[in-house]
């Protein structure tokens, strides 16, 4: 059973403020995507990384996939209040259906 | 932006009824999934369908679990005779070959 653990599982910080989120497991993954989900909506896809060690910037968001492929990061610069929300990482294996794992969850909030 | 339409967005069912929750994908995608959501847990894996046929499913999907795709656009998933533990948020989603998912809003699902 692959597991994807996300730590931490809450965060609250004040607006201008810098975190991290990490997301980790001891399986490899062909591919890892990052979500944000809304209370009562689906998770709606942030990044997909793909190779080992790669970065990806959106906006004040750097998302890296680890050298091995078994972990992740999500960095926010300066957070905003709009950032707050669910963010969930998912990993998925090579094969044709390439069904998704999802991580735990970390539940953020940025208050002024 | 296209869009994973679902319905109903909630229903409200007997236990030991069946149910239907329906699911119209992006039109050009391929691969078509379910995932379900337990208050407060993650997001889980239900089935894969991939060229009108299952390719991969999970152990939740047992034989109480049925998917159709009957004209090309819809994506069913029905339960049979449903269980009060069946009670989540139920999500549809779609994928292009090597792109990431869309899902959708969900289907609240609860039995009473």
């Amino acid at each position: 059973t692959q597991l994807l653990e996300q730590s931490p599982q809450f965060l609250s910080i004040q607006e201008g403020e810098n975190l991290t989120v990490y997301c980790n497991s001891s399986s490899v993954f062909s591919s890892l995507q990052w979500y944000r989900q809304e209370p009562g909506e689906g998770p709606v896809l942030l990044v997909t990384v793909v190779t080992g060690g790669e970065v990806k910037k959106l906006k004040r968001l750097t998302f890296q996939f680890g050298d091995a492929r078994k972990d992740s990061s999500l960095h926010i610069t300066a957070a905003q209040p709009g950032d707050t929300g669910l963010y969930l990482c998912a990993g998925a294996q090579s094969g044709t259906a390439s069904k998704l794992t999802f991580g735990t969850g970390t539940r953020l909030q940025v208050t002024l | 932006e296209p869009e994973v339409t679902q319905t109903p967005s909630h229903q409200v069912t007997q236990m030991g009824q069946e149910v239907i929750l329906r699911c119209v994908p992006i039109s050009n995608h391929l691969y078509f999934y379910w995932y379900r959501q337990i208050l407060g847990q993650k997001v889980e894996f239900l089935v894969s369908f991939y060229n009108n046929e299952i390719s991969e499913k999970s152990e939740i999907f047992d034989d109480q679990f049925s998917v159709e795709r009957p004209d090309g656009s819809n994506f069913t998933l029905k339960i049979r005779s449903t269980k009060l533990e069946d009670s989540a948020m139920y999500f549809c989603a779609s994928r292009l070959a090597n792109y990431g998912y869309t899902f959708g809003s969900g289907t609240r699902l609860t039995v009473v």
